[in-house]
């Protein structure tokens, strides 16, 4: 079964510009799962998708956003970067069926997004 | 919200040492525990997994345990090769809250 894929694996933008990262999860897997990591502030949640709809949202301003699409496949959006925006973002796909209930998750290689 | 201390940040040991790392949790009605191991240029991969209704769990030279008590879970790897070398984060909950990280080296 292939993996959790993620594109590009390395982007670069300017500040004040717009960046759209893909991940495609696990066959079968409908939870998809973002993730902020950097030096500094280690790995931090983004949001989660299940079933196209947003289900929960970690604390990050507005100019991060995404969406899910009825494969499951996820794209995250984050407009205006700033320089501290540069990090990798991870997609991480599971099984998850129902709300309550934590399912293995398992983690793309990631998207290394730098801002200049 | 739930909050991760993991330690220590870097740790080294001998090859066929122990390495032991430690992390607790803040919010007592977590129940999922898993481990991961990042290795340079790619994604965390998890290496196991514990949930609350389990104290132990094994897998060949992996192990983690649990107390919900004291609200602190460990990972324990014995017989160290170079090829644990890497960054492990533990996390805590569904919505994983992931623990800062520690650096393990295994000397050979």
């Amino acid at each position: 079964k292939a993996g959790v894929t993620q594109t590009p694996r390395y982007l670069i933008k300017t500040r004040g510009q717009q960046v759209t990262l893909s991940c495609s999860p696990i066959s079968g897997h409908r939870s998809v799962s973002w993730y902020q990591q950097t030096p500094g502030q280690g790995l931090q949640f983004l949001f989660e998708y299940f079933s196209e709809t947003q289900r929960n949202k970690g604390n990050f301003p507005g100019r991060f956003s995404g969406r899910q699409f009825s494969n499951s496949r996820s794209e995250m959006n984050v407009s205006t970067l700033e320089l501290g925006d540069s990090a990798l973002y991870l997609c991480a796909s599971s099984l998850q069926k129902g709300i309550g209930r934590s399912y293995e998750q398992y983690f793309g290689p990631g998207t290394r997004l730098t801002v200049t | 919200g739930e909050n991760v201390e993991q330690h220590p940040s870097t740790l080294s040991v001998q090859e066929g040492d122990s390495a032991v790392i430690k992390c607790t949790y803040s919010d007592s009605a977590s129940n999922y525990f898993p481990w991961y191991k990042q290795e340079l240029g790619k994604g965390p991969q998890l290496i196991i997994d514990i949930r609350s209704n389990v104290g132990e769990k094994k897998d060949q030279r992996i192990a983690v345990t649990l107390n919900k008590t004291a609200k602190h879970f460990s990972l324990h790897i014995t017989e160290t090769q170079p090829e644990d070398s890497a960054v492990y984060f533990c996390a805590a909950k569904s919505v994983l809250v992931f623990g800062k990280g520690t650096r393990l080296s295994v000397i050979a």
